[in-house]
């Protein structure tokens, strides 16, 4: 089973939808959770945190289920440039220091 | 304030050869990642050096090599390369292992044929 776990899509949706991401993490110890955003042939870069209280940065909801190990990411009001592969990472404190695991990406697809 | 910056972007290699991959942290970061990502997958983690040292190393053979210097900066070397090493290299900084957060560099683009 994989450390992190994402439906890969495509989820292909109008412009203005609401769409909704999930993401399941296996290892207990996870310490702290991201939503990254990739897009094509480009480097992941920080989208935001995710915590238990759930958290809101504009059009986009990120929210934290520990009991159920369960990620998820809501955006509303969907634009052409969200178009992107979304990643969920969780990061887990070892001896060694943290390390980040991703998941393996949500592509979404925002169409006129 | 320069972010992370990597070297060369991309590079072909033949099977069995070596590459050494370059990266310069942001500043005021200490700690070098480094990350491997195929087609359609996330990034895959492959180790982390911290303080000259790797700390950390994901599940990847000892083909896979690297080294911190004193200036921050690390290099990733592959030995007899597969047609399977071929992806993205990714390296991200950090400050103390990950506190704070990490950035990414652009990545290099390795294919092997």
């Amino acid at each position: 089973r994989k450390e992190v776990e994402q439906d890969p899509g495509p989820f292909n949706v109008p412009e203005g939808a609401t769409v909704a991401f999930n993401c399941t993490y296996s290892n207990s110890a996870s310490q702290s959770f991201f939503w990254y955003r990739q897009d094509c042939r480009k480097e992941p870069k920080l989208l935001m945190s995710v915590y238990s209280s759930g958290n809101e940065d504009g059009r986009f909801t990120a929210q934290l289920n520990r009991a159920s190990q369960y990620i998820s990411l809501l955006i509303r009001d969907s634009k052409l440039s969200d178009s992107a592969t979304y990643l969920c990472v969780v990061i887990i404190l070892t001896g060694g220091g943290n390390k980040l695991t991703f998941g393996t990406g949500t592509q979404l697809k925002v169409e006129l | 304030d320069a972010g992370v910056t990597q070297s060369p972007t991309h590079l072909i290699k033949t099977r069995g050869q070596q590459v050494t991959l370059r990266c310069s942290p942001k500043s005021g970061h200490d700690t070098v990642s480094w990350y491997q990502q195929a087609l359609g997958q996330g990034p895959q983690f492959i180790f982390q050096y911290y303080e000259e040292e790797e700390r950390q190393r994901g599940n990847f053979p000892d083909r896979f090599s690297g080294h911190q210097f004193p200036n921050y900066s690390s290099e990733l070397n592959v030995n007899a390369l597969l047609l399977g090493d071929s992806a993205l290299y990714l390296c991200a900084s950090s400050f103390y292992q990950g506190v704070g957060g990490y950035t990414f560099g652009s990545g290099t683009r390795l294919t092997v044929v």
